[in-house]
Parts: C-alpha cells; sequence; structure tokens
C-alpha cells in the first residue's frame, strides 16, 4: 500500500517546455488535488477531482491544465513552461475526517 | 483565496524549550487539523479536531479548536531536534477541500 505517489521528484525545464507530473493513488479515493508551494505562501490549490473524469479550478489554476482519466491518475500538465511555475507541487487525495494523504512532492525548476 | 493565518511564521528555539503556534481566520470551521512537513517530504497528519472546545494530545504535542470555531492552536512540549520542520494548519468547512494556513518553520539549537 504506497498511499499517494508522484512522480518525478525533481525536473529542470527551460522556459516554454512542457511536461505532465503524475500523480497516482491505491487508496480508492474519490476525491483528488494538485498544490503547489512556495516560500511564506503555504500550500495554494491549483485543480482539484471529486471523482473519475472530473476536474475544477482551485486558487491558482492559470497555466496548468489536469486530467483524470482513471480514478487512480491524476495528471498535471505545464503547456508552455514559465519561471514564476518554479515551485514544489504536491498531490493528496481525500481520506475523510483525517483530510488528506500528500504525496512526497516534485521539485520543479524552470530556467 | 482564502487563507488562515498562522502565526508565528518561524520560530528559533533551544532544544528543550516549548512550542506554541495558532491560527486564526474570520470564517468558522467544523474541522481543524495540524500537519508537519519534514524537508523534502510532505505534509504528515498530527492531529485532527472535529468539536468546538475540543483538546487533543499526540504524545507531546496538544491542540486545541477554538470555542468560536474561527481558531486552533498546537503546543509541543519539551521539543527535540526531531521536531524541525514546517507545520500548517488546515480547515474544513465540510466540503472535502482544506484551506491551509501560510505555515510556521521550527528550528530548533540543540
Amino acid at each position: 500500500n504506497a498511499g499517494v505517489t508522484q512522480t518525478p521528484k525533481f525536473r529542470v525545464l527551460k522556459t516554454g517546455q512542457s511536461m505532465t507530473l503524475l500523480c497516482a493513488q491505491d487508496m480508492n479515493h474519490e476525491y483528488m488535488y494538485w498544490y503547489r508551494q512556495d516560500p511564506g505562501m503555504g500550500l495554494r490549490l491549483i485543480h482539484y477531482s471529486v471523482g473519475e473524469g472530473t476536474t475544477a479550478k482551485g486558487e491558482v489554476p492559470d497555466g496548468y491544465n489536469v486530467s483524470r482519466l482513471k480514478k487512480q491518475n491524476f495528471l498535471l500538465g505545464l503547456e508552455s513552461a514559465a519561471p514564476s511555475q518554479t515551485s514544489v507541487y504536491f498531490c493528496a487525495s481525500w481520506t475523510g475526517l483525517h483530510g488528506y494523504t500528500f504525496g512526497s512532492g516534485t521539485r520543479l525548476t524552470v530556467v | 483565496g482564502q487563507q488562515l493565518n498562522q502565526s508565528p511564521q518561524s520560530m528559533f528555539i533551544q532544544e528543550g524549550e516549548d512550542v506554541s503556534m495558532n491560527c486564526t481566520s474570520s470564517s468558522i470551521f467544523n474541522t481543524w487539523l495540524w500537519y508537519k512537513q519534514d524537508p523534502g517530504e510532505g505534509p504528515v497528519l498530527l492531529i485532527a479536531l472535529y468539536k468546538a472546545g475540543e483538546l487533543t494530545s499526540n504524545g507531546r504535542l496538544t491542540a486545541q479548536f477554538g470555542i468560536t470555531r474561527k481558531d486552533s492552536f498546537l503546543n509541543i512540549s519539551a521539543s527535540i531536534p526531531s521536531d524541525v520542520g514546517i507545520y500548517f494548519c488546515a480547515g474544513s468547512q465540510g466540503a472535502q477541500k482544506l484551506v491551509f494556513g501560510q505555515g510556521t518553520r521550527l528550528t530548533i539549537n540543540p
């Protein structure tokens, strides 16, 4: 039982490049989320999903797209990376009374 | 977007000291949660609070759900080096989504 797994753990992109971050959970959770963490800003919600085939915008969705084709996977895409998207990205799933289970994060640097 | 006001933003203490941090909001929350993030890892749940006035302990950690439902605090007694990290408060208003504080970065001098 791995919980929430994020890949890759680290990535360096050049401005304008695209990439996809993968989040996988094996707990059969319906709700999944993508957050970004920046110094002094806490965790800000990018997009979330309430079930397979659904997605919704969070607090800071611009520049990102998501897809939830399978219940266990939630993908975050950057179509044209910008330096402002340098951040640590966390995926999470909703456990119920105990809030979220988080992945270990993806550290992305855009140069 | 909505965020919780968490303070202090950082703390530098000596090993063995007690620590106190808190979160406040202008909105009412049904659930308060406290997470800890170790360097290079995702946040992990420490304590969950479900009822106004509730006081809950987890080892050396104690957290309380404020009576007004707009605040919560976390205390750590007799700090040890492994307490180093970032502590986040989070609140839920009933929907399956959390709002987070900005985090408190705890540094301990041995």
